[in-house]
């Protein structure tokens, strides 16, 4: 079992519309979750991190993190072509050291 | 604003070769980690360090060692290179815990 999972996608949404991205994950120790926007051929860039069970929003991004479940998801409201990329999701588990881990990562396309 | 930069953006190397990747940050953190990004396998740790001189094997450390003699600066070195190490390396920093990496532009190498 892969300890962070993420549907690898395609997700297609339309402009203006709500995109739902949804990330689970195996160890229930983890404590710190993110959420990192990869475009085409560019790094990873962080853009939202949970701690707390409940939503946690910035701007136009909302995190929601589910202890009880293992799950953790990022809304995008009023989707732009912009945010058109690959989005990873991470969570810190604890082997020996600290580390992150990190899911596939979902591709999301925002249709005009 | 924390600045990740790696020696190179694309690199290509015979097998058999010794390769060394440079990965500098220049915010003082303490911790350092090297990466391989692969379609479908997400990203991959293969070495990590808190400090200097100091190193932790990650997931996929096989055929890889790592140096840090300053702080600020993290090499990753492929012994032998072969091409089943054609790969995107991310270089990622982050003082602390290890919350909220931020990640270098990386370096796309071939191995031909």
């Amino acid at each position: 079992q892969k300890e962070v999972e993420q549907n690898s996608g395609p997700l297609s949404v339309p402009e203006g519309a709500i995109a739902s991205l949804n990330c689970t994950y195996s160890d229930r120790g983890s404590q710190s979750f993110f959420w990192y926007r990869q475009y085409s051929g560019k790094s990873p860039e962080l853009i939202m991190f949970i701690y707390s069970n409940g939503d946690k929003e910035d701007g136009r991004f909302t995190a929601q993190l589910n202890k009880a479940s293992q799950y953790v998801s990022l809304l995008i409201r009023d989707s732009q072509p912009s945010d058109s990329a690959t989005y990873l999701c991470a969570a810190d588990i604890i082997q020996g050291a600290q580390k992150l881990v990190f899911g596939q990562g979902t591709r999301l396309t925002i249709n005009p | 604003d924390v600045k990740v930069t790696q020696s190179s953006r694309y690199l290509v190397k015979r097998t058999g070769e010794k390769v060394f990747l440079e990965c500098v940050q220049d915010m003082d953190h303490e911790n350092m980690f090297w990466y391989r990004q692969d379609p479908g396998l997400g990203l991959r740790l293969i070495y990590f360090s808190y400090d200097v001189k100091m190193k932790e094997k990650g997931d996929i450390p096989e055929g890889y060692s790592v140096s840090r003699e300053k702080k600020e600066r993290f090499s990753l070195i492929l012994e032998s290179a072969s091409t089943n190490q054609t790969s995107m390396y991310l270089c990622a920093s982050s003082t602390g815990g290890i919350w909220e990496q931020y990640f270098g532009p990386g370096t796309r190498l071939t191995v031909t």
